[in-house]
């Protein structure tokens, strides 16, 4: 089907630590965008893939877009409890569909 | 430019009632869309409108309708309540489509008893 997976589900960190989660499907994406969801609020636009292989960065973030344009992958670098929240990612059809998020939590 | 906003911010209703919740999008932005978000089922996409009219839908019953009015602003509305669809129903403007980048509102909590 059109479910985006992603992995983990949970990532529990020490600040400091970095912070990696993945956006699989099963059908190749013509793009990709990752939203982030802080705590009791709502989805925050971050950045959209589209090219084979695209790699951005936004200051600690890393986002990248797989050769095959079927997976993606958010690497968060030196973690801060500013990090806090869920991550999706969400595939682009007619409509978006959200992937499944990865919900981050940072300890100080 | 104010974001997108949402109202009643939260709503508790009994089954069988039917809620109408309100979305106004970013100035310009003329198409609206409406996901409703569970711990269980995660966001879902439910519907788009755009210049008045629904372009898209989701995988929801049809208790679950919406409309948009010439200024962009946009309804949903739920009959026939029941529990399962106590969630947070995010609205989210864009100036294309459904695809495009989403300014999501705050959302409205609805509990439903």
């Amino acid at each position: 089907g059109q479910q985006v997976m992603q992995i983990p589900q949970y990532q529990h960190v020490q600040e400091g630590e970095d912070f990696t989660t993945y956006c699989n499907s099963s059908t190749t994406l013509s793009n990709i965008q990752w939203y982030k969801q802080r705590p009791g609020g709502h989805p925050v636009f971050l950045i959209q893939l589209v090219k084979s292989g695209e790699v951005k960065k936004q200051k600690r973030l890393t986002f990248q877009f797989g050769e095959a344009k079927k997976n993606s992958s958010l690497h968060i670098t030196a973690t801060q409890t500013t990090d806090v929240g869920t991550y999706f990612c969400a595939r682009n059809t007619d409509k978006l569909i959200f992937g499944t998020g990865t919900r981050l939590q940072v300890f100080p | 430019k104010a974001g997108v906003t949402q109202t009643p911010r939260y709503l508790i209703k009994t089954r069988g009632q039917q809620v109408t919740l309100s979305c106004s999008p970013i100035s310009g932005h003329r198409s609206v869309s409406w996901y409703q978000q569970t711990p269980g089922q995660g966001l879902q996409f439910l519907f788009e409108y755009f210049s008045e009219t629904q372009r898209n839908k989701g995988n929801f019953p049809g208790r679950f309708s919406g409309r948009q009015f010439s200024n962009s602003r946009s309804e949903m509305n739920v009959s026939t309540l029941e529990l399962g669809d106590s969630a947070l129903y995010l609205c989210a403007s864009s100036r294309r489509d459904s695809t495009d980048t989403q300014y999501f509102g705050p959302g409205t909590r609805l509990t439903v008893l």
